[in-house]
């Protein structure tokens, strides 16, 4: 079983919807990464984050310590939302992140 | 300006020759990364840098060797290449090492034949 768990692997929404993408994972962190990579390949950071939440333009990342998850949010979806999201993690005293598989998003007009 | 650069962007070779991926910032960060991504689209660390000092080394055959010059660059040599080393190879950078923001260059594929 893998550290960071994410789900769904894939989903598939209209245009306009609000998307949520979950990160379960397994021991103590000291933070937690949101990472977009589009489908040219590149990858983005999106957000760090160890507590609470955070918001940039249309994207919300929260984070429950206690129960070990993480939830991204995209509000008002559009097809150039369309990429696979990844959580990361990087467990406490352990200075590598954990990656999950991540989660492909496609968004249709 | 690109922050972290990487080249080449595709590396088409055949198996038991010897290739580097180069990897550049100029963000001024301390840290940098080398990631593998396999043909599943897994991220996993491979190497760690801080001001040119290896601070992570994963399970990675000897083969492959990092090189830091300078706390800007971050070089990967691979030796005697195998067909299982084909995937995409990324770098990253970040401020510090102890959890700052991750940087990632376009990432370098390489095709082991």
């Amino acid at each position: 079983k893998n550290e960071v768990e994410q789900s769904p692997q894939n989903l598939t929404a209209q245009e306009g919807e609000f998307i949520t993408i979950n990160c379960s994972y397994s021991v103590g962190i000291s933070a937690l990464h949101w990472l977009q990579q589009h489908p040219g390949g590149g990858i983005v950071s999106l957000f760090m984050l160890s507590s609470g939440k955070k918001k940039h333009g249309r994207l919300i990342a929260t984070i429950n310590i206690q129960e070990k998850h993480s939830s991204l949010h995209i509000t008002a979806s559009h097809p150039r939302d369309s990429a696979v999201y990844i959580c990361a993690v990087r467990s406490r005293g352990n200075e590598k992140l954990t990656f999950g598989t991540g989660t492909r998003l496609t968004i249709i007009p | 300006d690109t922050a972290v650069s990487q080249t080449p962007k595709y590396l088409v070779t055949q198996m038991g020759n010897d290739k580097s991926i180069k990897c550049e910032q100029n963000l001024g960060h301390d840290t940098m990364y080398w990631y593998k991504q396999d043909s599943k689209k897994f991220l996993k660390i491979m190497f760690s840098y801080n001001n040119k000092e290896l601070i992570i080394n994963e399970t990675v055959p000897n083969r492959f060797s990092p090189k830091s010059p300078d706390k800007a660059h971050l070089n990967l040599h691979i030796n005697s290449l195998e067909l299982g080393d084909s995937a995409v190879y990324f770098c990253a950078s970040s401020q510090d090492r102890t959890g700052s923001p991750l940087h990632f260059g376009n990432g370098t594929r390489l095709t082991v034949t």
